[in-house]
């Protein structure tokens, strides 16, 4: 089963601009993870924010955890076109050592 | 820079056939996972081993799928019979361990379509 949802499901922004996915999640959580994927490829780590944790940067990317409202962002700043991919949260849970991934955001530049 | 391997990148099967998958992890790596991922979605965990253990295999369909990791290295991922819901990207993934502040690192995952 998905534990996070990402919004909105897809996205599409000229070169340049700033990108901003959200993703909500339904437990509490030890950390949350965003992950990239390009078409028919397997994912990579972008970056790890902790539960104690608010925001945290990482190059062109800012990620925010609000575990009061169980969501998160991740802001890709000055995109290019080799940001398009898909994005998706992962929810690591407590009582357990596995991931959950949302549904991902999909995500397009625009030359 | 260390990778995840996956054989085969495409597999085409006609469904009741057997199908195989390969993982080989990044060396050092004692977590190993399989995913399903199905066209539009997130990845769903299969199965996780620790060194040669399953630590969970709750979502694996164990009717017609096993996995094993004899070694404590690769891996193998096997379907039988394949049915045509099966269709989708199959991941591994490795981390260094199990605890909750290690990435994890995905092979390019194997296609699978059934017909």
């Amino acid at each position: 089963s998905q534990q996070g949802e990402e919004d909105p499901q897809a996205l599409s922004i000229q070169e340049g601009e700033n990108a901003t996915m959200n993703c909500s999640y339904k437990t509490s959580i030890n950390n949350l993870q965003w992950y990239r994927q390009n078409s028919g490829r397997g994912l990579v780590h972008l970056i790890l924010i902790r539960s104690n944790e608010r925001e945290k940067h990482s190059g062109r990317l800012r990620v925010t955890l609000d575990t009061s409202k169980k969501s998160s962002s991740l802001l890709i700043t000055a995109s290019r076109a080799a940001d398009t991919a898909s994005y998706f949260c992962a929810t690591h849970n407590f009582g357990n050592e596995k991931l959950t991934f949302g549904t991902g955001t999909r995500l397009t530049i625009i030359p | 820079e260390a990778e995840v391997a996956q054989s085969p990148r495409y597999k085409i099967t006609e469904k009741s056939q057997a199908v195989a998958f390969w993982c080989d992890p990044i060396s050092g790596h004692a977590t190993l996972y399989w995913y399903r991922q199905i066209l539009g979605q997130g990845p769903e965990l299969l199965v996780q081993f620790q060194d040669e253990s399953v630590v969970d295999d709750s979502q694996l369909p164990k009717d017609r799928f096993s996995a094993e990791r004899l070694k404590g290295v690769d891996s193998t991922l096997k379907i039988q019979p394949a049915e045509l819901g099966d269709s989708a990207m199959y991941l591994c993934a490795s981390s260094w361990a199990m605890a909750s502040g290690y990435e994890q690192y995905f092979g390019p995952g194997t296609r699978l379509t059934v017909t």
